[in-house]
């Protein structure tokens, strides 16, 4: 019964390198969305994708990429690091497009 | 501008007490509101409300949605300990878009 899992839950980076966090859900859920929580600025969707070989901004997307090949999996890169990226990212899937979303445990990222 | 506020921002109470939780926002034409509930790691869902007027229910919580007034409220009665969380609000924004506009959260704290 695993629901929506994120790897790597912790990571520090340095400024300018690139990573991607992973998320993998079971639930044959067809939407699929990253979300970042900043204190005080509340979760803020950066990326989401509504099938495979679909996906769309957000409300944050700079400095990001997805990519949308699988039901299943909803990668997140980080094309150069940055400290402003330091965040907790939190992937996200959801039965219908506008209903429910299931979280994962969060990716707890700091760029130094 | 197109935004969910949440209010109070942090609230104390003491185990046995009730407490509303008030979430407003500013546009009318949304399908669904959603109140999660975020302890130390993954929003975890509470209520998802679409018809104005209609109470939700489960256990000692209770939500309910007014579309003229454009606000909702969480309410949790005899709180516990447990309850101590930060308590997120959520509308979901696009005509065919699953993705949220979260507000800011209620830290609520429930001492014994």
């Amino acid at each position: 019964n695993a629901g929506v899992t994120q790897t790597p839950k912790f990571q520090v980076l340095k400024t300018g390198q690139s990573m991607t966090l992973q998320c993998a859900q079971d639930m044959n859920h067809e939407y699929m969305s990253w979300y970042r929580q900043d204190p005080g600025m509340g979760l803020r969707l950066i990326h989401y994708s509504v099938g495979a070989g679909i996906t769309d901004q957000g409300e944050v997307p700079n400095g990001y990429n997805v990519s949308r090949s699988t039901t299943e999996d909803f990668p997140l890169r980080l094309l150069s690091a940055a400290p402003s990226q330091t965040s907790v990212y939190f992937c996200a899937s959801s039965a219908t497009r506008a209903g429910e979303l299931f979280f994962g445990e969060g990716s707890r990222l700091t760029v130094l | 501008e197109d935004k969910v506020v949440q209010s109070p921002l942090s609230l104390v109470v003491h185990e046995g007490d009730t407490v509303t939780l008030n979430c407003s926002y500013e546009v009318t034409n949304f399908r669904s509101l959603l109140w999660y509930k975020q302890e130390k790691k993954a929003p975890t869902f509470l209520f998802m409300l679409t018809s104005s007027g209609i109470e939700k229910k489960s256990g000692r919580l209770s939500s309910i949605l007014d579309k003229k007034e454009l606000f909702s409220i969480l309410n949790i009665t005899a709180t516990q300990t447990g309850d101590s969380a930060v308590y997120l609000c959520a509308r979901t924004y696009g005509g065919s878009q699953g993705n949220l506009i979260f507000g800011k959260g209620t830290k609520l704290s429930v001492k014994p």
